[in-house]
């Protein structure tokens, strides 16, 4: 069956860097995107963006533009997002999950890793 | 941006049917796909492509689309259908791309 695991919690200060890591299991990692959905305490789902394992490509929301990087390992069936100067408004669970980005539904979620950004 | 809007609550009596409404703007056009997320849980799809039903899913979640309105429909409600409910559409032109809705919070009584 599908899996996505993720790495776990990460506490980070305000302006350091956080990369989370997604490995996938169950399915050929190179055939469906990996999107990228966060959601802080309390509140509803906020897309971050979407890479291509295959090809690479990648598109982010306007708002993560300049601070965010999805990059992959095949080899390993690994995605990763990176985000950097960090403020307390990234504070939130990270979720990475399987959809081919404009046309499929996100079918399979992982279980989330939660960033805390405090001083 | 795009934009979809959902009631932040609504609230069902077991046994009875639940109707969660998501709003957009020429959503006609679009695909809505629906997620369950229970408390501490990663979301869930329900419904894809407007009214389709990922095996596994109860048959009592149903989804439809009508006008600038799409409805997650669950018949017969459960304690266990207690959940927050996202729609979710695909956006070319928004700088989003991926939008969702801002949630609705299922309490069943």
């Amino acid at each position: 069956q599908v899996q996505l695991v993720q790495s776990g919690a990460e506490v980070k200060k305000p302006g350091a860097s956080v990369k989370v890591s997604c490995k996938a299991s169950g399915y050929t990692f190179t055939s469906h995107d990996i999107n990228w959905v966060r959601q802080a305490t309390g509140q509803g789902l906020e897309w971050v963006g979407w890479m291509n394992p295959n090809s690479g490509d990648i598109g982010y929301a306007q708002k993560f533009q300049g601070r965010v990087t999805m990059t992959r390992n095949t080899f390993i069936s690994t995605a990763y997002m990176e985000l950097s100067s960090l403020r307390s408004e990234d504070t939130a669970v990270y979720y990475c999950a399987r959809g081919t980005t404009m046309v499929t539904p996100l079918d399979d979620w992982g279980q989330g890793t939660l960033v805390t950004v405090s001083s | 941006s795009y934009v979809l809007t959902q009631p932040p609550s609504v609230s069902e009596a077991p046994g009875k049917t639940a109707r969660i409404t998501c709003g957009g703007n020429n959503i006609g056009s679009k695909s809505v796909h629906w997620y369950q997320q229970k408390a501490g849980q990663a979301p869930v799809l329900v419904i894809y492509y407007d009214s389709d039903r990922p095996s596994g899913i109860p048959g009592r979640f149903s989804g439809s689309k009508s006008g600038n309105t799409a409805t997650l429909t669950i018949s017969r409600v459960e304690a266990g259908d207690e959940a927050a409910y996202y729609c979710q559409v695909w956006d070319s032109s928004s700088d989003r791309r991926g939008v969702f809705g801002g949630g609705t919070k299922l309490t069943v009584l």
